[in-house]
């Protein structure tokens, strides 16, 4: 149990598009869900919290304009890129927490993002 | 004080060795202590994970070895094999903030056969 799926797993588009990344927990509701960016050969950065039902918690430095989250289910949380840029090109991942109050976390396998 | 720091950032082992990673972290409200294996292209999996009130727990080969008044811990790695060759992620995260989670910065790991 406890998987996270993302989609699409990679993407490619041009400069000035707007990009939404869904990230689903299938056999769990999700009360949580966290938005990561990781760079080549680097550390998981958190963007977002994000809390069904609630406006998403973006971390210092994170323009939530430019990443919009969306969480709109239990199992459903998207984030999208708007007005992509080629530094926005980056391995995304979210994670999901099974039980309120719980500390582990559920990865899913990430959306790799060119932007061109 | 938020930052978890981990080291080494590259680890060679022989097949059969001990692999060991090491992870410091500074604040005291930290109170649960994950470890993540990523390969790449993919996203993080848990391995194990511990809480502070234990030092040490174990599963199959895996170990961690938590060090409260040092505010270390750290991963082992036994009878290591070339299926572990990956990137080892430490973490830390605390009661409070929505349990986020504060990542060390990696450890590359390679297991020669």
């Amino acid at each position: 149990g406890a998987v996270v799926s993302q989609h699409p797993s990679r993407v490619i588009c041009k400069s000035g598009t707007s990009v939404k990344i869904e990230c689903r927990s299938l056999d769990f509701q999700a009360t949580t869900m966290f938005w990561y960016r990781q760079f080549p050969k680097q550390s998981l950065m958190l963007m977002a919290t994000s809390n069904e039902g609630s406006k998403a918690t973006y971390e210092q430095g994170v323009e939530k304009d430019k990443f919009l989250i969306n969480h709109a289910s239990l199992t459903l949380s998207t984030l999208t890129v708007t007005s992509a840029h080629p530094e926005d090109s980056s391995f995304y991942i979210c994670s999901a927490v099974r039980t309120a109050g719980s500390y582990e976390q559920y990865f899913g396998p990430g959306t790799r993002l060119t932007v061109t | 004080q938020q930052q978890v720091k981990q080291s080494p950032q590259s680890l060679i082992v022989q097949k059969g060795g001990i692999s060991i990673i090491n992870c410091a972290y500074e604040n005291t409200a930290f109170d649960y202590f994950p470890w993540y294996q990523q390969f790449p292209g993919k996203g993080p999996a848990l391995l194990i994970a511990i809480r502070p009130d234990v030092s040490e727990k174990k599963e199959g080969r895996f170990t961690i070895s938590f060090n409260k008044s040092a505010k270390q811990f750290s991963l082992h790695i036994m009878d290591s094999q070339p299926g572990d060759s990956a990137t080892y992620f430490c973490a830390a995260s605390k009661d409070q903030g929505a349990q986020k989670l504060v990542f060390g910065q990696g450890t590359r790991l390679t297991i020669n056969p």
